[in-house]
């Protein structure tokens, strides 16, 4: 079965700083998606990483993907209050199988 | 261009009632998937269809089911609910199935609310 793991689950970091979260998962999917959603809010795609090294940045955030580690890192630069949300890592299965398996989510709160 | 739609958006229900929810994807996009998101379980997948046809399924109970409209729409009904069933039912849409960049766009979501 298909795991994805992300940590932390919580995170409260104040404006101005740096972090990172870490995406774990168990597929041999070149794929690797990161979304967000805000409070009582549909998910918005932030990222699609679609190969080992591929590096996707916008505004503050910043995704990587390391396909032989398994591993996909979301890194937050300065962060704004504007950045509060919850971000999800989703993994599809192998090449045709486009069921995505989602992380447990990072709650992210900035403290201005 | 429109984004994907899903109706109704807010629904309450009580115990042994069915329900059924649907999703219009994006102009083009031929593949929906349905997926429930519950503060205790997160997001888990219940169904993939393409082509009116169910490409992939999730681990729910038969009280699951869905289908897919010639005109990519798709619906999905659950049936006897049961209090565990309260959830945000999200819909996604994907240009299509078995691309690369098969990214995927999703609805605003069915709350629905099982008393």
């Amino acid at each position: 079965e298909l795991k994805v793991e992300q940590n932390p689950l919580f995170l409260s970091m104040q404006e101005g700083k740096n972090y990172t979260i870490y995406c774990n998962y168990s597929t041999t999917s070149d794929r690797l998606y990161w979304y967000r959603q805000d409070p009582g809010k549909s998910l918005e795609s932030l990222f699609v990483l679609l190969s080992n090294g591929a590096v996707k940045q916008e505004g503050r955030l910043m995704a990587s993907l390391d396909t032989k580690a398994r591993l996909s890192t979301l890194h937050i630069t300065a962060a704004v209050h504007d950045l509060s949300a919850t971000y999800f890592c989703a993994s599809p299965g192998d090449f045709g199988n486009e069921k995505l398996t989602f992380g447990t989510g990072t709650r992210l709160t900035i403290i201005p | 261009k429109a984004g994907v739609t899903q109706t109704p958006r807010y629904l309450i229900k009580t115990r042994g009632q069915q329900v059924t929810l649907s999703c219009s994807p994006i102009s083009g996009h031929r593949s929906v998937s349905w997926y429930q998101q519950t503060p205790g379980q997160g997001l888990q997948f219940l169904f993939e269809y393409f082509s009116e046809t169910q490409r992939n399924k999730g681990n729910f109970p038969g009280r699951f089911s869905g289908r897919q409209f010639s005109n990519s729409r798709s619906e999905m009904n659950v049936s006897t609910l049961e209090l565990g069933d309260s959830a945000l039912y999200l819909c996604a849409s994907s240009l299509l199935l078995g691309l690369m960049d098969n990214e995927q766009f999703f609805g605003p979501g069915t709350r629905l609310t099982v008393l």
